[in-house]
């Protein structure tokens, strides 16, 4: 079975400083998904970025980007110049690739969470 | 565009009692997964829906039961509440490799 691991409950940044959020994971699949979600105080969990595994180069969404490290089995998010709309828990999750139960989309494993307090 | 609705948003119900959970997926999607999130933790998936069987099942009793109907509608059951059963419940909706939508969630409280 995958699992995830976000070791910082909580983290906090200063308006237009870069905070890094960690997360390591665990797996013996070597296709897989990563993922990190935003769910700000209205619930809905938000997609914020997408890595494939077998893309060695990192994902960028704009302000967001992330470090891959497959070998270490590492996926940390790095949010530059940062917002008071960033604030909000941060979740790490995985996905296999391969396709379960007849469907190609299969369920998500979440880490604990990062609460991001961003301070203006 | 619609997104994915989940109702009722917020409910309290008694421990022993059952309760039922609706969810409707975003438009053009056809598979349905329930994640339920206690408090300060991180979702844990309950089960996936699509073509109106259940596909996939994580951990949880056979308490929790679900349902998707030929619109791809969704609900989700749980029987005999219990008191740590109180959570946000998540729908999402997903269509082959398109990525998850995931709704604003159904706060159920048991007392």
């Amino acid at each position: 079975a995958q699992t995830v691991t976000q070791s910082q409950p909580e983290m906090s940044v200063q308006e237009a400083e870069t905070v890094t959020l960690s997360c390591t994971y665990d797996t013996s699949e070597s296709d897989y998904y990563l993922f990190w979600y935003k769910q700000p105080p209205s619930r809905q969990m938000i997609l914020v970025i997408r890595q494939e595994a077998y893309k060695q180069q990192n994902a960028t969404e704009n302000r967001f980007s992330v470090n891959f490290q497959k070998a270490a089995k590492s996926f940390s998010l790095k949010i530059s110049d940062s917002q008071l709309g960033d604030a909000a828990m941060y979740f790490c999750a995985y996905r296999s690739a391969q396709s379960a139960g007849g469907t190609s989309y299969g369920k998500l494993t979440f880490g604990q969470g990062t609460i991001l307090t961003v301070h203006p | 565009d619609a997104g994915v609705t989940q109702s009722p948003t917020h409910l309290i119900k008694t421990r022993g009692q059952q309760v039922t959970l609706r969810c409707s997926p975003k438009s053009g999607h056809d598979t349905v997964s329930w994640y339920q999130q206690a408090l300060g933790q991180g979702p844990q998936f309950i089960f996936q829906y699509y073509e109106e069987e259940e596909r996939q099942r994580g951990n949880f009793p056979d308490r929790f039961s679900g349902h998707q109907f030929p619109n791809y509608s969704s609900e989700l059951n749980v029987n005999a509440l219990l008191l740590g059963d109180s959570a946000l419940y998540l729908c999402a909706s997903s269509f082959r490799v398109g990525g998850y939508t995931f709704g604003s969630g159904t706060r159920l409280t048991v007392v």
